[in-house]
């Protein structure tokens, strides 16, 4: 039982702001939303995570609607070493002992 | 972040034989651990939880006598893939978590071809 939904895949123009979407309607109160991306052949890379609040580091942005819904991960200057997949997780955070599930993500390739 | 290696990076082994796998966390302490398994072009599966001085919790599909996991020490987990058989070849990845942080870690992952 999926509990976000992704794009299967994106473009973004290298340079250009890359926005994923992701769907998360059956979102519980005590669940946070996170990132993660693959690169070919690599382990996942945590990129960021968020409850309600608008959060931002030194890799993207994550944008969490009002009513918690569905967010929207932002890579502000995409380069080619961004293409990767990109996963969207809600997880109750603090239950350390519960894995994150993996859906199918977002491909997303920058082109040159 | 935190680090997490694994080794080997790649492996190929004859069908039939077992082959270990190592997730080390580099600096930081690990309770618990967990196992996934990547085929082509697909997601990462959930093969098992390990936590430090106990049995792994495997899910559902995941032979536990044919994965064995250890999980001797705050900063080793092994899975051992036993007798294995060309349809184990896959992309194995480990995780771990800081204490009580919520974010998980990954290693670099492991290939193993067997043939």
């Amino acid at each position: 039982d999926a509990k976000t939904t992704q794009p299967p895949s994106m473009d973004c123009a290298e340079g250009r702001a890359a926005n994923l979407p992701c769907n998360h309607s059956t979102i519980s109160g005590n669940e946070y939303v996170y990132w993660y991306r693959q690169i070919h052949s690599q382990g996942p890379q945590y990129i960021i995570h968020g409850l309600k609040n608008n959060e931002t580091n030194e890799m993207a942005s994550l944008i969490i609607t009002e009513d918690r819904k569905s967010s929207t991960l932002i890579l502000p200057h995409a380069t080619l070493r961004d293409t990767a997949v990109y996963y969207c997780i809600v997880r109750v955070a603090k239950e350390g002992n519960t894995p994150l599930v993996f859906g199918k993500g977002t491909r997303l390739s920058v082109i040159a | 972040g935190a680090v997490v290696s694994q080794h080997p990076s790649w492996v190929i082994c004859k069908s039939g034989t077992s082959v270990k796998i190592e997730c080390r966390s580099l600096d930081f302490q690990a309770t618990t651990m967990f196992w996934y398994r990547q085929f082509p072009k697909q997601s990462l599966m959930l093969m098992a939880t390990s936590n430090e001085g106990s049995k792994a919790t495997y899910e559902q599909g995941v032979e536990k006598d044919k994965f064995l996991i250890n999980h001797a020490s705050l900063t080793l987990s092994t899975l051992t893939v036993t007798s294995a058989h060309p349809e184990d070849s896959s992309f194995y990845i480990c995780s771990a978590r800081v204490g009580l942080a919520d974010t998980q870690y990954f290693g670099p992952g492991t290939r193993l071809t067997v043939l």
